[in-house]
């Protein structure tokens, strides 16, 4: 039982470029959700899906685009990245919605030079 | 604006004491509190949560306390060991609505 899984774990991107990171998890969980880590910010949600084919918008969704076509899939997409996108990425998952037990993933490092 | 804060990056505590990381938060209508721990390296893991109908939750050496008039709670650990060394996160929720806090640092001392 894998649990949350995160792909890839770094990245280095150079301004413009544009990325994928994938996020899997195998618990059926409906709901899933990407966030960013940054020095002093904490926690940042930036979407999230409550179930298969749906998304919405959290509190910093400017710069990237979500997909859910599968229930155990959540992909993040930025498409043309910013130096103010370096952060660690941090997806996770729970069998109900935001206030229920979220399960992480190890989070994905990207760097956007 | 920050709508769940952590007013302490830090904390340092010696091993056996007690541990009390405080978290704050701005919304009325946040109903539903949970903590989570950080190790590096690694994804946050759910640690003890609490309803806004509660005042204290206990789940072994960690109580959270919830003051709704005040709009604070509190993590307590009872007595702190060296292995809780880690960044804690409040995180508050409402509806669709759901922040986490900017974190707090704790060190044990052995």
């Amino acid at each position: 039982n894998a649990g949350v899984t995160q792909t890839p774990k770094f990245r280095v991107l150079k301004t413009g470029q544009s990325m994928t990171l994938l996020c899997a998890q195998d618990m059926n969980h409906e709901y899933m959700y990407w966030y960013r880590q940054d020095p002093g910010m904490g926690l940042r949600l930036i979407h999230y899906s409550v179930g298969e084919g749906t998304t919405a918008k959290g509190e910093v969704p400017d710069g990237y685009n979500v997909s859910r076509l599968k229930k155990q899939n959540f992909l993040l997409g930025l498409e043309s990245a910013a130096p103010s996108q370096t952060s660690v990425y941090f997806c996770a998952s729970s069998p109900m919605f935001l206030g229920d037990t979220q399960y992480f993933g190890p989070g994905t490092r990207l760097t956007v030079l | 604006d920050q709508q769940v804060k952590q007013n302490s990056p830090s904390l340092s505590v010696q091993e056996g004491r007690i541990s009390i990381l405080n978290c704050d938060y701005t919304n009325s209508m946040f109903d539903y509190f949970l903590w989570y721990k950080k190790y590096p390296a690694e994804g946050p893991t759910f640690l003890i949560s609490i309803s806004s109908i509660k005042d204290k939750n206990e789940d072994g050496r960690f109580t959270v306390f919830l003051n709704k008039s005040a709009k604070h709670l509190s993590l307590h650990i009872v007595p702190s060991q060296p292995g809780d060394s880690a960044v804690y996160f409040c995180a508050a929720s409402a509806g669709n609505q759901f922040y986490f806090g900017t974190g707090t640092s704790l060190t044990v001392i052995p």
